[in-house]
């Protein structure tokens, strides 16, 4: 069984540049997470995807981040302008039932903004 | 919301001792679940807790979830150095007539040969 794929797996960029990752989940799994990890803490949700629509995005700072699944199968995350507390590992994840099932996670995206 | 605490935030353990984190819930849970993160690695299921007071066994991993279903521990018995890592408990709640995964603070723990 494929896992789930992201890229990039690494991003520098400088402060209010625009970035974007991609994360293309399991096969099958409606359930779409994106989290920001920031270094020595735990991953914090940034917005929870079921099939293409939005089921949570109460944490994500919706004046510079936004997210789309088309299809409710891919997932698109896009920073703009990006700041300096930006810099962190964005990890994606899926599951096939939400909340309920085991969390697959990606390698996540390491972005460094300078 | 929802806010998921884990003590101690960090452990430092010679080879062989135990090792315990606990995790605490702002909210009644549906289910925890626990993960490992390996340094520079992503997050990895351990296992989902669903029943009040349910107890499961991983070989050396003893996870416990509370009467209440607010609070979670895991216990490692004689640690070994595969077990260096971070440890997130991660609560399951209803919000708004959905799921949510919240993650825990995590407790990384690094081994003393």
């Amino acid at each position: 069984e494929a896992g789930v794929a992201q890229s990039p797996r690494y991003k520098i960029i400088e402060k209010r540049q625009s970035v974007a990752f991609w994360c293309n989940p399991i096969s099958g799994h409606a359930t779409l997470y994106w989290y920001q990890q920031i270094l020595g803490q735990g991953p914090k949700l940034l917005i929870q995807f079921q099939n293409n629509g939005v089921v949570d995005d109460s944490q994500l700072p919706k004046d510079r981040f936004s997210a789309e699944r088309l299809k409710g199968v891919d997932s698109t995350l896009k920073i703009q302008p990006a700041k300096l507390e930006d810099s962190a590992v964005y990890l994606c994840a899926s599951s096939l039932v939400q909340g309920r099932n085991e969390a697959f996670f990606g390698q996540g995206t390491r972005l460094t903004v300078v | 919301g929802q806010q998921v605490m884990q003590i101690p935030q960090y452990q430092h353990v010679q080879e062989g001792e135990d090792f315990t984190t606990y995790c605490n819930s702002s909210t009644t849970l549906s289910n925890i679940q626990w993960y490992k993160q390996r340094p520079g690695g992503h997050p990895v299921f351990l296992i989902q807790l669903v029943k009040s007071g349910e107890v499961k066994k991983q070989k050396r991993l003893t996870f416990q979830f509370g009467e209440a279903k607010k609070n979670s521990s895991l216990h490692i018995t004689a640690t070994q150095t595969t077990d260096v890592g971070t440890y997130f408990c991660a609560g399951s709640g209803w919000n708004f007539g959905n799921e949510k995964l919240t993650f825990g603070t995590g407790t990384r723990l690094t081994i003393i040969p």
